[in-house]
């Protein structure tokens, strides 16, 4: 695999449930993001990691909770989610360091809370 | 914060034909400004940025332009093909060591008629 990889590619859960999104970015990337993409926020950052430590939660509701165990994978873990929570779950990353960057993102998780 | 506005929502124009999505931002420390494309069931994609330092940036149909004392950049395509189709984000961000998050406009979907 080769770039940005997201697993599951679609998740259905219950409002009950725990689960947990997955994220591995292949090119040697320090950065890594959590995005959600719904029809009212097309595209709402939730969290920023650089060089494993978060460094931006846009007040994101603690049902969401990350976890970065290295600068290549990241980890969503849902817990009592609620419906308006489904929407698209992009993951993305970039070279960290202080330069213009270009993000690159996953194929997403297409979430369902029933 | 950021705030990011996109307009239009929705851009139909006939092949040939130029396209221009508007978008203003708010934090007059944002430096760097990139614009995704996002074909249907697909990741976005960066497809050209700029820098503030920069009033003008082109690649061959695609050009932007930033105007910093207005806070508006826009996305120029012309000779539109079919392919251009897709939803168009702006994105703004102050890039430095510590901030590497983009906020995104909500996005303009383009659909070029043959």
């Amino acid at each position: 695999e080769t770039g940005v990889t997201q697993t599951p590619r679609h998740l259905v859960m219950g409002m009950t449930n725990k689960k947990s999104l997955k994220c591995e970015q292949h090119l040697g990337h320090n950065a890594m993001y959590w995005y959600k993409q719904s029809a009212k926020k097309p595209l709402e950052l939730m969290f920023v990691y650089n060089f494993k430590e978060q460094t931006e939660n846009n007040s994101v509701p603690s049902r969401f909770s990350p976890e970065c165990p290295n600068s290549s994978h990241l980890f969503l873990h849902l817990h009592t989610l609620q419906p308006e929570d489904s929407a698209l779950y992009l993951c993305a990353s970039s070279q960290g360091g202080a330069t213009y960057n270009e993000q690159f993102f996953g194929p997403g998780t297409r979430l369902t809370v029933l | 914060g950021e705030n990011v506005e996109q307009h239009p929502s929705t851009l139909s124009v006939q092949e040939g034909d130029s396209a221009v999505i508007k978008c203003t931002y708010s934090d007059s420390a944002s430096n760097y400004f990139p614009w995704y494309k996002q074909e249907l069931g697909k990741r976005p994609q960066l497809i050209i940025d700029i820098r503030s330092n920069v009033g003008e940036k082109k690649d061959q149909r695609i050009a932007v332009t930033l105007n910093k004392t207005a806070k508006h950049f826009s996305l120029h395509i012309t000779e539109t093909q079919p392919e251009d189709s897709a939803v168009y984000f702006c994105a703004a961000s102050f890039m430095d060591t510590g901030r590497r998050a983009l906020t995104f406009g909500s996005g303009t979907r383009l659909q070029v008629q043959p």
